[in-house]
């Protein structure tokens, strides 16, 4: 599985978008990037994943490089509540949904 | 639906001893697997269990053993305790052979004294 790498920390302002940089430029042609989120002394949430086309859902907005080699991570309206650790993964589906290989992810720290 | 349910939500037990930790992946997963988390690190992959059998398994040393039951359960056993084991112990299931993702229980906070 190939190597991502993130800012260790990040603040944002309540109500502003938060995006958050993830490299991965070892990614190979068949990895999905995924996004966990981690509130303090809780299990990991997922949060969105995609291939290569940019994802939405209720949580975010995943926009991927053409190249695939970054990606970054938008919630749109930031709350308090999203104070969190998020984590990009990138991950192989060789019939194996299980395993994933955190690093250490990005403290992200939302003030009012 | 209940999700993943860990238990218990903690323990403490002293160096030496054995400890066994219980996961109820969600319904309709079939593949449970089991991560270590040290205070201020991401989580790492002990190992992952699907019919039964362990399929996959992380840089962890044979005191960690785990076991799937038919119902998709799974326990964790970790024997001769060692300070260092104190972690948050975080089980997660997923569907195998499907492009979805993997839901997290809250974890079991195990302290070794």
């Amino acid at each position: 599985d190939a190597k991502t790498t993130q800012p260790t920390s990040m603040d944002c302002a309540e109500g502003r978008a938060a995006n958050l940089p993830c490299n991965h430029s070892t990614i190979s042609g068949n990895e999905y990037v995924y996004w966990y989120r981690q509130i303090h002394s809780q299990g990991p949430q997922y949060i969105i994943h995609g291939l290569k086309n940019n994802e939405t859902n209720e949580m975010a907005s995943l926009i991927i490089t053409e190249d695939r080699k970054s990606s970054t991570l938008i919630l749109p309206h930031a709350t308090l509540r999203d104070t969190a650790v998020y984590y990009c993964i990138v991950r192989g589906l060789s019939g194996n949904t299980g395993k994933l290989i955190f690093g250490q992810g990005t403290t992200l720290q939302v003030k009012p | 639906d209940a999700g993943v349910t860990q238990s218990p939500t903690h323990l403490i037990k002293t160096r030496g001893q054995q400890v066994t930790l219980r996961c109820s992946p969600k319904s309709g997963h079939d593949t449970v697997s089991w991560y270590q988390q040290a205070l201020g690190q991401g989580p790492q992959f002990i190992f992952q269990y699907y019919e039964e059998e362990e399929r996959q398994r992380g840089n962890f040393p044979d005191r960690f053993s785990g076991h799937q039951f038919p119902n998709y359960s799974s326990e964790l056993n970790v024997n001769a305790l060692l300070l260092g084991d104190s972690a948050l112990y975080l089980c997660a299931s997923s569907l195998r052979h499907a492009n979805t993702e993997a839901f997290f229980g809250q974890g079991t906070r195990l302290t070794v004294v």
